[in-house]
C-alpha cells in the first residue's frame, strides 16, 4: 500500500523566508500528486497538481517539483507572509481511485 | 463559481439517530468521493462513486452508506451513528480521478455522544 510523508510536521520561520516543503511517496506507479492547503477549522484547497509527465508547477509565489525516480516532491514558497500559515498537505493518487494523504506539515509564519 | 458544497458545516448528535450528510458540486463532475480526517490518523477515504448509480468502498466504509442517484449529489449516510464516527468529513470531486485536480467541500465536524 502507497504511503505519503511529510517532512518536517511543523515549520514556523519569519516572515519573508524562502522555505520547502518536502513529501515522499513509495509507490513507483505512474499517478499525479497535489498539494493542498488546510486552514483551521476549513477545507481543503488545491495548490497545484503535478501531472506524473511533469517535472514541477508554478502558481504565483508556490512551486511545486516532481521527481518519480526519488519518490519526492517539494513544494517551495517564495517570500513567505504571516498568510501562508496554514497545514500543508500533499496527495498522491492510487490506483483504487483514492487520494493517499500525507499528515501534513504545520506552517507558522512570524510577522 | 466552481465548489463542492457539504451541508450542515457542524453536526452533534446523538448515538443511533439516523444523519445525512449532504454533498453537491457544480462542475459536472462525474467522480465524488467522500473522506473522514481523524488526529493522528490523516484523511482516509470513506467511499467514492464514478458515476451515478456506481458506488465502490473505501479504506474505512464500516457504519455508512453513500448513493449517487444524481450527478450533483453524493450524500453520507450514518444509519446508526457511534461515537467513533465522531470526525472531520470532507466531500471531494474531479472530473478525472487520478488525472485532473480535486475539489474538496469545506467539511463536516460531526460529534456523537
Amino acid at each position: 500500500k502507497q504511503e505519503v510523508t511529510q517532512i518536517p510536521a511543523a515549520l514556523s520561520v519569519p516572515e519573508g523566508e524562502n522555505l520547502v516543503l518536502n513529501c515522499s511517496f513509495t509507490d513507483s506507479a505512474i499517478y499525479n500528486l497535489q498539494w493542498f492547503r488546510q486552514d483551521p477549522g476549513k477545507g481543503l484547497t488545491s495548490l497545484l497538481l503535478i501531472q506524473s509527465s511533469q517535472r514541477e508547477q508554478t502558481s504565483g509565489r508556490l512551486n511545486a517539483s516532481l521527481d518519480k525516480s526519488s519518490g519526492r516532491s517539494t513544494l517551495y514558497i517564495a517570500a513567505s507572509q504571516p498568510g501562508d500559515s496554514a497545514t500543508y498537505l500533499c496527495a498522491r493518487w492510487t490506483g483504487r481511485r483514492a487520494l493517499t494523504f500525507g499528515s501534513g506539515t504545520r506552517l507558522q509564519v512570524q510577522p | 463559481e466552481a465548489q463542492v458544497t457539504q451541508n450542515p458545516r457542524y453536526l452533534i448528535t446523538v448515538t443511533g439517530k439516523k444523519l445525512t450528510v449532504t454533498c453537491s458540486q457544480n462542475m459536472n463532475h462525474e467522480y465524488m468521493s467522500w473522506y473522514r480526517q481523524d488526529p493522528g490518523l490523516g484523511l482516509r477515504q470513506i467511499y467514492y462513486s464514478m458515476n451515478v448509480e456506481v458506488t465502490d468502498k473505501g479504506d474505512v466504509p464500516e457504519g455508512y452508506k453513500v448513493s449517487r442517484k444524481e450527478k450533483r449529489n453524493f450524500p453520507l449516510i450514518l444509519e446508526s451513528p457511534s461515537p467513533n464516527q465522531t470526525s472531520l468529513y470532507f466531500c471531494a470531486s474531479s472530473s478525472s480521478p487520478g488525472g485532473t485536480e480535486a475539489f474538496f467541500g469545506q467539511g463536516t465536524r460531526l460529534t456523537v455522544v
